[in-house]
C-alpha cells in the first residue's frame, strides 16, 4: 500500500536560512505525483509545487525546490531564503494511482521561523 | 472568487445527533473529496467522488455517508455523531487528471 511519512514532527530555522523538510513514501506504482502543501495557522491547505515521477528535474516554485530521489523514494521540500511568513504546517502527499487524483497524505512537519 | 464552500464553519454537536457538512464548489471539477485532518494523523480520506452520480469509500470512511446528486454538492453526513469524529474536516475538488487538490477552508466539528 502507498505511504507517506515525514519524520520531523517539528522543525526550527532562522529567517533568511535554507531549510529542508524530509518526506519518504512507498508505492510500487510506477507512475505516481509528489505534492507539497502549506497549512499556516489560519488552516487553509496551499498547494506548494508537484513533481511527477517521470520528470526528470527536480521542481521548482520561486523559493521552494522539490528534490526529488527516486532511487530513495525521497521528495523532500527545500525552502530557500525563509520568511517569517513560511511559519506554518507542512504536508507532503502522493498521487494514490495514476488515473485518480486521490492524495495520501503524510503527518506534516511544523516550521518555526525566528527571526 | 469562491472555489470550494464549506458550511458550518465551526459546529459543537452532542454525540447521537445527526450533522450534514455542506461543500459546494464552483469550479466544474468532476472529482470532489471529504478529508478529516487530526493532530500527528495528518489528513485521512474519508470518501471521494470521481464524478457525480459515483461515490468511493477512503481510508476512514465508517460512520460517516456521502452523496452526489450534482458536480457542485458534495454533503458529508454523520449519522450518528461520536465524539471521535471530532475533527477538522476539509472538503477538496479537482479537475482530473491535474493531481492538485483545491481544499475549502475546513469545518471545525467537535462532538460532546
Amino acid at each position: 500500500a502507498q505511504k507517506i511519512t515525514q519524520t520531523q514532527p517539528g522543525m526550527f530555522v532562522q529567517e533568511k536560512e535554507a531549510v529542508t523538510l524530509d518526506c519518504t513514501y512507498d508505492t510500487s506504482d510506477q507512475s505516481y505525483g509528489l505534492f507539497w502543501y502549506k497549512q499556516p495557522s489560519s488552516g487553509e491547505m496551499i498547494f506548494l509545487i508537484y513533481q511527477g515521477s517521470y520528470d526528470e528535474q527536480n521542481a521548482t516554485e520561486g523559493r521552494y525546490s522539490l528534490n526529488f530521489q527516486k532511487a530513495r523514494k525521497s521528495a523532500n521540500l527545500v525552502i530557500s531564503a525563509s520568511q517569517l511568513g513560511d511559519s506554518a504546517m507542512y504536508f507532503c502527499a502522493m498521487r494514490e494511482h495514476y488515473n485518480t487524483d486521490k492524495l495520501i497524505f503524510g503527518t506534516g512537519t511544523r516550521l518555526q521561523v525566528f527571526p | 472568487i469562491a472555489g470550494i464552500t464549506q458550511a458550518p464553519t465551526s459546529q459543537i454537536l452532542a454525540a447521537g445527533r445527526r450533522m450534514t457538512l455542506r461543500c459546494t464548489q464552483d469550479m466544474r471539477h468532476n472529482a470532489m473529496y471529504w478529508y478529516r485532518q487530526d493532530l500527528g494523523l495528518g489528513l485521512r480520506l474519508i470518501h471521494y467522488s470521481n464524478t457525480a452520480g459515483t461515490t468511493g469509500k477512503g481510508e476512514v470512511p465508517d460512520g460517516y455517508s456521502v452523496s452526489r446528486a450534482n458536480t457542485d454538492d458534495f454533503p458529508l453526513t454523520l449519522a450518528s455523531a461520536v465524539p471521535s469524529q471530532t475533527s477538522v474536516y476539509f472538503c477538496a475538488s479537482s479537475d482530473s487528471g491535474s493531481g492538485e487538490l483545491f481544499f475549502g477552508e475546513g469545518s471545525r466539528l467537535t462532538v460532546l
